[in-house]
């Protein structure tokens, strides 16, 4: 079973609808978690983080996590074109590394 | 702002050449990272480095090694570059937080070829 698990997509959304992106992980230490947005030849950059279980949102998105599932969400509100992008899902792994899934590719459809 | 700066963008290097890959943050972060990202594997963990001349081994860290002689830089040294080795390389660096991680900043990225 791989550290940190997401449906790689594509994923396809129509403008203006919530699009789910969803990511389990193995660890039940894991005690942070994050969610960085990657463009096209571009680097990643962070879009949120949670450390607490519920939910926790940043104006269209919003970040979910349940420990006991070991499941952490990420809800976009109002998709926009520019949304488009694969996203990653990251949990740490001992005191200061990360593990990354490998990314959904989120597509909004105008 | 957050900067990671990466020196190259783009590098084409020879198969035996000994590549250096520069990693330099403004920002006092004592956590430093370099990851590779391939087309269906992800980022992967190569090295990464809590302090100065401290190192400790990602999940991938055959054939490269690391330098760490001053706070702000982060090296990766391809000592023999290979094929398989061609890749975007992502340089990152965070604090060293706790208990809770601090997020990652990154590097542009370099694209790194070997031919």
């Amino acid at each position: 079973q791989k550290e940190v698990e997401q449906n790689s997509g594509p994923l396809s959304v129509p403008e203006g609808a919530i699009a789910s992106l969803n990511c389990t992980y193995s660890d039940r230490g894991s005690q942070s978690f994050f969610w960085y947005r990657q463009y096209s030849g571009k680097s990643p950059e962070l879009i949120m983080f949670i450390y607490s279980n519920g939910d926790k949102e940043d104006g269209r998105f919003t970040a979910q996590l349940n420990k006991a599932s070991q499941y952490v969400s990420l809800l976009i509100r109002d998709s926009q074109p520019s949304d488009s992008a694969t996203y990653l899902c990251a949990v740490n792994q001992g005191a200061q590394k990360l593990v990354f899934g490998q990314g959904t590719r989120l597509t909004i459809n105008p | 702002d957050v900067k990671v700066t990466q020196s190259s963008r783009y590098l084409v290097k020879r198969t035996g050449e000994k590549v250096f890959l520069e990693c330099v943050q403004d920002m006092d972060h004592e956590n430093m990272f370099w990851y590779r990202q391939d087309p269906g594997l992800g980022l992967r963990l190569i090295y990464f480095s809590y302090d100065v001349k401290m190192k400790e081994k990602g999940d991938i860290p055959e054939g490269y090694s690391v330098s760490r002689e001053k706070k702000e830089r982060f090296s990766l040294i391809l000592e023999s570059a290979s094929t398989n080795q061609t890749s975007m390389y992502l340089c990152a660096s965070s604090f060293a937080a706790s208990p809770y991680n601090s997020p990652l900043h990154f590097g542009n990225g370099t694209r790194l070829t070997v031919t």
